[in-house]
C-alpha cells in the first residue's frame, strides 16, 4: 500500500497570502489529522477529519481551516499568513476515528513565510 | 492537562551499544502510546504502538514497554547502528485519538 502523501513538499509565501496544503491518506483510512511542527513548540495538533466532518480541533486561530473530501483526501488552508506560521505541516491517517488505531504520517509540507 | 516528557533531550552512543529512551506521561487513563522516528526535515515513521492493555511490543531490534502505574514507557534499541541516528518521539493518545507528543530525544550513534 502506498503511504500518506502530501503536496506540495515545499512552499514559500509572503505575509498576508494564503496557502492550501493537500494530504492523501493510506488507502482505506478514513481519518486524517493535521499537525504543525516548529522548533519552539514541537508538534501541535491542528484538527482531525473523519467522514468529511471535523471531529476535533486544536488551539489554533480561525485562520487555520481544513476540509475532507468523500475520497478521504484532506486539505488544510491558512489565510493571512504570518511569519510565525513557518513550520513543517504533517498529516497523519488512520483507519477510523477514536484512540485505538495506529497513526501513519506523511513526509510533510515545509512552509516558509517571508 | 496531559503532558509527555522525554529525557534526555539528546544522547550519543558508540555503535553496538544498546539504546534506552525514556518517555513519561501524566494521564493514567492512557489509551495507547506510540513511538516514532523522525529524520531531519522528514515526516514521522511509526515504530511501535502499545495499547493500554499491553505491557510491551517488539519489532526486530526494537522493544517498547508500557507501565501505566508509573506513567512511563521505555524504548529499547538493541545493538545500535549509525542508521539509528534520528530523533525519537513518543506520543500518547487521548480519548479523541489526538496525539500528545513529547519533545523527542535526538540520538547519534557514532561508528
Amino acid at each position: 500500500k502506498a503511504g500518506v502523501t502530501q503536496t506540495p513538499r515545499y512552499l514559500i509565501k509572503t505575509r498576508g497570502q494564503q496557502v492550501t496544503l493537500s494530504c492523501s491518506p493510506i488507502s482505506g483510512h478514513r481519518s486524517v489529522s493535521w499537525y504543525q511542527q516548529t522548533p519552539g513548540q514541537g508538534l501541535q495538533f491542528l484538527f482531525e477529519y473523519f467522514s468529511e466532518t471535523q471531529r476535533n480541533k486544536g488551539n489554533f486561530p480561525g485562520r487555520f481551516s481544513g476540509r475532507q473530501f468523500s475520497n478521504s483526501r484532506s486539505e488544510m488552508n491558512v489565510s493571512t499568513l504570518e511569519l510565525g506560521d513557518s513550520a513543517l505541516y504533517l498529516c497523519a491517517s488512520k483507519e477510523r476515528e477514536g484512540p485505538y488505531n495506529e497513526q501513519f504520517f506523511g513526509p510533510g509540507t515545509r512552509l516558509t513565510v517571508l | 492537562k496531559q503532558e509527555v516528557t522525554q529525557i534526555p533531550a539528546a544522547l550519543s552512543v558508540p555503535e553496538g551499544e544498546n539504546l534506552v529512551l525514556n518517555c513519561s506521561f501524566t494521564d493514567s487513563a492512557i489509551y495507547n502510546l506510540q513511538w516514532f522516528r523522525q529524520d531531519p526535515g522528514k515526516g514521522l515513521t511509526s515504530l511501535l504502538l502499545i495499547q493500554s492493555s499491553q505491557r510491551e511490543q517488539t519489532s526486530g531490534r526494537l522493544n517498547a514497554s508500557l507501565d501505566k502505574s508509573s506513567g512511563r514507557s521505555t524504548l529499547y534499541i538493541a545493538a545500535s547502528q549509525p542508521g539509528d541516528s534520528a530523533t525519537y518521539l513518543c506520543a500518547q493518545t487521548d480519548s479523541w485519538g489526538k496525539l500528545q507528543f513529547g519533545a523527542g530525544t535526538q540520538v547519534v550513534v557514532t561508528p
